[in-house]
């Protein structure tokens, strides 16, 4: 049972570049959550999905785009790379939104210079 | 808005000592309250989960408080190890969406 599984794990954009963080999920949950974590700082979300089809923004959504098309799959697009997108990325999922097995990937650290 | 403190930032004891790590939040309308740990270069392990209607929960050597009244939680780690040394973040669930609120965490290093 692989759980979340991201990729790539690291990954150095030039600045205007564009780039689709990977995300997938395999315990079927409808759930799915990509968060930001910049250093010494606790996790921002990006954007949710409760369910194939279904998004939304979170707290720091600008400069980012997410499609939910499958259960498994959520994408988090980048475009106009820019400094301040500096950070490790976290996907994570959990059954239902009720937390029960909130589980996270092992991230994403991207560098933009 | 909702914010969530963690104090200290950093904390360092020696292997064997009980300690408490604290979190604090500003609107006690919350759904639920979880502990995570994240070892560096790691994703966030889920420790404990309390809800709403809850005032703690129990696993192994680790126990976690919730007293919405006073908007604080506190996790409790007995007898530490040295294999405890990672990053605790608190974060609360605002709704049945499943988004959570972090606090900024504290780092433990226990030692030898």
């Amino acid at each position: 049972n692989a759980g979340v599984t991201q990729t790539p794990k690291f990954r150095i954009l030039k600045i205007g570049q564009s780039m689709t963080l990977q995300c997938t999920q395999d315990m079927n949950h409808n759930y799915m959550y990509w968060y930001r974590q910049d250093p010494g700082m606790g996790l921002k979300l990006i954007y949710y999905s409760v369910g194939a089809g279904i998004t939304d923004k979170g707290e720091v959504p600008n400069g980012y785009n997410v499609s939910r098309s499958t259960t498994e799959d959520f994408p988090l697009r980048l475009e106009l790379a820019a400094p301040s997108q500096t950070s490790v990325y976290f996907c994570a999922s959990s059954y239902e939104g009720q937390h029960y097995g909130y589980t996270f990937g092992s991230g994403t650290r991207l560098t933009v210079v | 808005k909702q914010e969530v403190t963690q104090i200290p930032a950093a904390l360092s004891v020696p292997e064997g000592e009980n300690l408490v790590l604290n979190c604090s939040f500003t609107d006690s309308a919350i759904y639920n309250l979880q502990w995570f740990r994240q070892d560096p270069g790691k994703g966030l392990t889920s420790l404990l989960l309390i809800q709403s209607s809850q005032r703690e929960q129990t696993s192994g050597r680790l126990n976690a408080s919730l007293d919405k009244s006073s908007g604080r939680s506190t996790l409790y780690i007995a007898a530490s190890q040295p294999g405890d040394s990672a990053t605790y973040l608190c974060a609360l669930g605002s709704g049945n969406t499943g988004k959570l609120i972090f606090g900024q965490g504290t780092t433990l290093q226990v030692k030898p």
